[in-house]
């Protein structure tokens, strides 16, 4: 099963850029990279995703490594609202089947 | 838009009896997903729908849960009998198409087993 490997729990101040890495070494050529975040008491939320290029909307960026095997999620400038656990998944392309693993905490502290 | 709905939001039961939550997805949504969430973990997918046919079932208990999706928008999945383990929140997604859509995710339905 497809699977990304996260760090626990990250920190970052209010106002300053969060940086979420993500290792996602055993994707294949046709599946995304997706990223959710869940706050408490929701369900997901999606942010954003991508196959190769990097991608930006209002929410956040996604850097692709060359060879896809990482990426980082950026979220420009940190509100105590995005304190939130963040996955990163990579999903079938065939299936649209996603496998959610434990994901960043992430605190923003002001 | 309106997004994915779900009720109720919180229910208990006592252990050995029935349980049913409701999901009614984004309109136009073709894929309806049922996740299950125990605390502290990820969602983890029991069942995917594509209009109202079965895509994955794959890691549905089938022997006390049962999900369906009659007329390929809401749906209903079902634990009878509920066990203590099945303490958990129930999400319902829905997307687009399969391939490469974003889901949507409601805010679940937290059971509770006593």
């Amino acid at each position: 099963d497809a699977k990304t490997t996260q760090p626990p729990s990250m920190d970052c101040a209010e106002g300053r850029a969060a940086n979420l890495p993500c290792n996602h070494s055993t994707i294949s050529g046709n599946e995304y990279v997706y990223w959710y975040r869940q706050i408490h008491s929701q369900g997901p939320q999606y942010i954003i995703h991508g196959l190769k290029n990097n991608e930006t909307n209002e929410m956040a960026s996604l850097i692709i490594t060359e060879d896809r095997k990482s990426s980082t999620l950026i979220l420009p400038h940190a509100t105590l609202r995005d304190t939130a656990v963040y996955y990163c998944i990579f999903g079938s392309s065939n299936t649209g089947k996603l496998i959610f693993g434990q994901g960043t905490t992430l605190q923003v502290k002001p | 838009e309106a997004g994915v709905a779900q009720s109720p939001r919180y229910k208990i039961i006592e252990k050995r009896q029935s349980v049913a939550f409701w999901c009614n997805p984004i309109s136009g949504h073709a894929t309806l997903y049922w996740y299950q969430q125990i605390l502290g973990q990820g969602p983890k997918l029991l069942i995917q729908f594509q209009n109202n046919g079965v895509v994955d079932d794959s890691q549905l208990p089938k022997d006390r849960f049962s999900a369906e999706r009659l007329k390929g928008v809401d749906s209903t999945l079902k634990i009878q009998p509920a066990k203590l383990e099945d303490s958990a929140v129930y999400l319902c997604a829905s997307s687009l198409h399969q391939r490469n859509q974003p889901q949507h995710f409601g805010d679940g339905t937290r059971l509770s087993i006593l």
